[in-house]
């Protein structure tokens, strides 16, 4: 059964901590996505890549967070150091190609910064 | 800019229909999605325009017109299972040395279906 993992689902942590959460998207999927989700805000596109390169990541604060794709199994983002206005859940989803008609979503990581 | 605007909440009875609407105003439209998502949950596609008129899936059907910057997502026989949050999103074309796509996402509408 093909699906999104990410870790961890769930992390609380206090102000100026690393964060780190991980991705595996579906096998075979070559573009992949960060959002991240408020009640306020709703959800935001922060990355994206494909076939392990960024294209965009405009949707990020640069001087805290970084996305990579270390291999095509895993994506990381990580926020370095955190605040409690990161405080969200980080979903990550994963696509065939550049036309996809869906993405796949993960269960997210639901982080909470003290 | 890119804009998308849905109604924040909405409440319907059980086995009845609702509409839910959807406007934006995006540059380099290239298709318009549906996603559904449950408290908690991740979202789940539901459906995909990319031309104009009704695109139906069981009890889901969405429309969409492309001149007006609109759709719907209509859901019948309710139940109450469907209560949960719909989320529009469009897909734009973006070029980075070849073309491919990202999603922006409204805000969602919650949707409550009492008995």
């Amino acid at each position: 059964d093909a699906r999104v993992t990410q870790t961890p689902r769930h992390k609380v942590t206090e102000m100026g901590q690393e964060v780190t959460m991980r991705c595996q998207p579906i096998l075979g999927h070559n573009t992949v996505f960060w959002y991240r989700q408020t009640m306020m805000q709703g959800l935001e596109l922060l990355a994206y890549f494909r076939n392990r390169a960024p294209l965009d990541d405009s949707g990020m604060p640069k001087d805290r967070f970084s996305a990579e794709m270390p291999d095509a199994t895993l994506a990381t983002l990580k926020i370095q150091p955190s605040e409690p206005r990161d405080s969200a859940v980080y979903f990550c989803a994963s696509a065939l190609g550049t036309t996809y008609n869906e993405q796949f979503f993960g269960p997210g990581t639901r982080l909470t910064v003290l | 800019g890119q804009n998308i605007d849905q109604p924040t909440e909405m409440t319907a009875t059980e086995g009845a229909i609702v509409q839910i609407n959807c406007t934006y105003q995006t540059s380099g439209f290239n298709g318009l999605f549906w996603y559904q998502q449950h408290a908690g949950e991740a979202p789940t596609f539901l459906s995909y325009n990319v031309l104009d008129g009704l695109e139906e899936k069981g009890r889901f059907s969405s429309f969409l017109s492309r001149s007006k910057g609109y759709s719907y997502l209509l859901l019948k026989e309710l139940q109450m299972k469907d209560s949960a949050s719909y989320l529009c999103a469009v897909r734009v074309a973006m070029n980075y040395g070849g073309a491919t796509n990202k999603l922006i996402f409204g805000t969602g509408t919650l949707l409550a279906v009492q008995p």
